[in-house]
Formats: structure tokens, sequence, C-alpha cells
């Protein structure tokens, strides 16, 4: 089955701990997203990746941090700088980052509260 | 600033009826548009792509248009189901690499 997997489905952050949220595609996608859902509001770009060992900061980047060493995978830390993560976050991707808009395919989902 | 504006925040409708969802972006030089549905909890679930060539696409019983010269697209859903109850988000890029905002979406709830 293609399509976009995120792990962990819940996650539980301490105060002053850093956490990482594991994002994995086997679409062969050359870009991927990182955007934070809040209750009742629409979707904010954290950071995005058009090609592997680059990536862009988004809206909303302080806090947070990302590496993009394999195609397959977008990783994303939230760092102790980051004053309120309690959040659901998704991770997305699509065929061409540069070229063309190309539909962007979503995985399930983390929600990250603090505890 | 471009911004998405989704109206209504949230819509409730018995089973059977037509509705139609709309999304209007603050900059009518929306490059193309993305309708995507989503449950309670779940990530989003991708259901129409309008290309900039495009002026509609359709999928079973959903239609959506995109109407660049008004800044406007709608997502029409035909006889409605329960099932059809969920999230519906719009969201597109305003050239063909940039970043694309989204809407915040109507809630829609259908009455069996």
């Amino acid at each position: 089955d293609g399509g976009i997997t995120q792990s962990p489905k819940y996650l539980f952050r301490k105060e002053g701990q850093n956490v990482t949220l594991s994002c994995e595609q086997n679409l062969n996608h050359d870009a991927m997203y990182w955007y934070r859902q809040d209750p009742g509001q629409g979707l904010r770009l954290i950071y995005y990746s058009q090609i592997v060992n680059d990536f862009q900061k988004g809206d909303i980047a302080e806090g947070y941090s990302v590496s993009r060493e394999k195609k397959e995978s977008f990783p994303l830390t939230v760092t102790s700088a980051q004053k309120n993560p309690t959040a659901f976050y998704l991770c997305a991707s699509s065929m061409a980052g540069t070229s063309s808009y190309n539909e962007q395919f979503f995985g399930p989902g983390t929600r990250l509260t603090v505890l | 600033k471009q911004e998405v504006t989704q109206i209504p925040a949230a819509l409730s409708v018995p089973e059977g009826e037509n509705l139609v969802l709309n999304c209007s972006f603050t900059d009518s030089a929306i490059y193309n548009l993305q309708w995507f549905r989503q449950d309670p909890g779940k990530g989003l679930t991708s259901l129409l792509l309008i290309q900039s060539s495009q002026r509609e696409q359709t999928s079973g019983r959903l239609n959506a248009s995109l109407d660049k010269s008004s800044g406007r697209s709608t997502l029409y859903i035909a006889a409605s189901q329960p099932g059809d109850s969920a999230t519906y988000l719009c969201a597109g890029p305003y050239s063909s690499a940039s970043k694309i905002i989204f809407g915040s979406g109507t809630r829609l709830s259908i009455r069996p």
C-alpha cells in the first residue's frame, strides 16, 4: 500500500523536553511538508522540503526543526523553545516541489500534548 | 496578506439534500485549488484538485468549480448522506511553486 505514515499517533511531552515526530512516505514524492492544526483553525505551515538535503521555513517555524536526509523521511523535532506545542501535527507530500503544484497527500496525524 | 475564507463555518442539512460549500480568496490570482475532507482526529483526504487550466472537476457525487476572475471556488455535494458528515477544507497556492494556503474549513453535518 502506498501512502504516508506518521508516528506516534499520540505523544505527550513534559516541559523542557524535545520530541521528534516521524513522517515516512513510499509514494516517491519529492516534496514533503509539516503543518500544525489548532482547534477551529486552518492548517499552518511549519517547514517544507522540495528535495533531499534542502528545506525551508514556513509561517511558524520558530521552536521547530527538521531534517531531510532521505527522500522518504521528513522528521519534525519540537524543541523546548516552542512555548505552545499542544496541537495536531500533519505531514504531507506531493510529487513535484518546484516545477508545478501537484496534489498534496496527508498522513493520519500526530496529536501532541504538553503535560 | 493572502487569506482563504470558507463560509459558512458550520452547516447542518437533512439527508438527501444537495448542498454547496464556498471558498474565497483575498487575491483572485489563485493558481489552482484542492478540496479536502477531514474526519474528527484524522488526517486530510484529498477530494478534488482543479489545475490552473481547468474550471471544474467531478468525482462521483462531488463537483468542484474554480472561478479565478472572482477568486471563488464551490464544492457541490449531490444527494447528501450521513457519511458525508466531516469538515471540508479548501486550499491553494498563488503560484506554481509557492506554498499553499488553507481555509479554516466548513463543518458539515448531515442529519438522517
